[in-house]
């Protein structure tokens, strides 16, 4: 019983490089969501997914794209890599509107 | 758009005593809220949610938490807690027919031996 898995855990990146955080869930949910947070800051949402072939955008997606080809995949793309990009990547989804929102267990990203 | 505003960053409590964590919103339409609890190094879990019905929701690891329309706000309490509980916990509001769920800043709950 997976739930939601992101890879990688951990990524050291330098300044203006390029990453794919990957995300996938095996609960057949339609709704998926990238999140990241910061100290203090609470989680916000970079892009959202109500299904496959449909995204769109959240408070705070400059610098990143997504993609989701499939019910089950959700990449997140960052380009051009810059220290505010430092962060913990969250993805996370769910069946519908009322339902529980399911969380992967993050992804640690440092931009030097 | 909705908003969630959590006031309180840290709340410390002595073990076994009540806590009660403090969550307002704003929204010009019904709304949907939920209680989410982050332990160290891991991803968020739902403790409870309120859709529509009863004002009082009960959820796990015996939180509960009211519904106030009138004061909006959704305030999450334990009669007794323990130091399991030391968590950070999040409150977030959606509106029905909006796919997005938006997230207070969190308060970090420290249980006092």
């Amino acid at each position: 019983n997976a739930g939601v898995t992101q890879t990688p855990k951990f990524r050291i990146l330098k300044i203006g490089q390029s990453m794919t955080l990957q995300c996938t869930q095996d609960m057949n949910h339609n709704y998926m969501y990238w999140y990241r947070q910061d100290p203090g800051m609470g989680l916000k949402l970079i892009y959202y997914s109500v299904g496959a072939g449909i995204t769109d955008k959240g408070e705070v997606p400059n610098g990143y794209n997504v993609s989701r080809s499939t019910t089950e995949d959700f990449p997140l793309r960052l380009e051009l890599a810059a220290p505010s990009q430092t962060s913990v990547y969250f993805c996370a989804s769910r069946m519908d509107k009322t339902g529980e929102l399911f969380f992967g267990e993050g992804s640690r990203l440092t931009v030097l | 758009a909705q908003s969630v505003t959590q006031l309180d960053s840290q709340v410390p409590v002595f073990e076994e005593a009540p806590v009660e964590l403090r969550c307002n919103y704003s929204s010009s339409v019904s709304v949907y809220l939920f209680w989410y609890v982050q332990y160290p190094n891991q991803g968020l879990q739902l403790l409870l949610k309120y859709l529509s019905g009863s004002t009082l929701v009960k959820g796990i690891n015996g939180f509960e938490a009211e519904f106030n329309k009138s004061q909006t706000s959704f305030h999450l309490r334990k009669p007794s807690v323990h130091i399991s509980d030391t968590a950070e916990y999040f409150c977030a509001v959606s509106g029905p027919g909006n796919e997005k769920l938006t997230f207070g800043t969190g308060t970090r709950l420290t249980i006092i031996p």
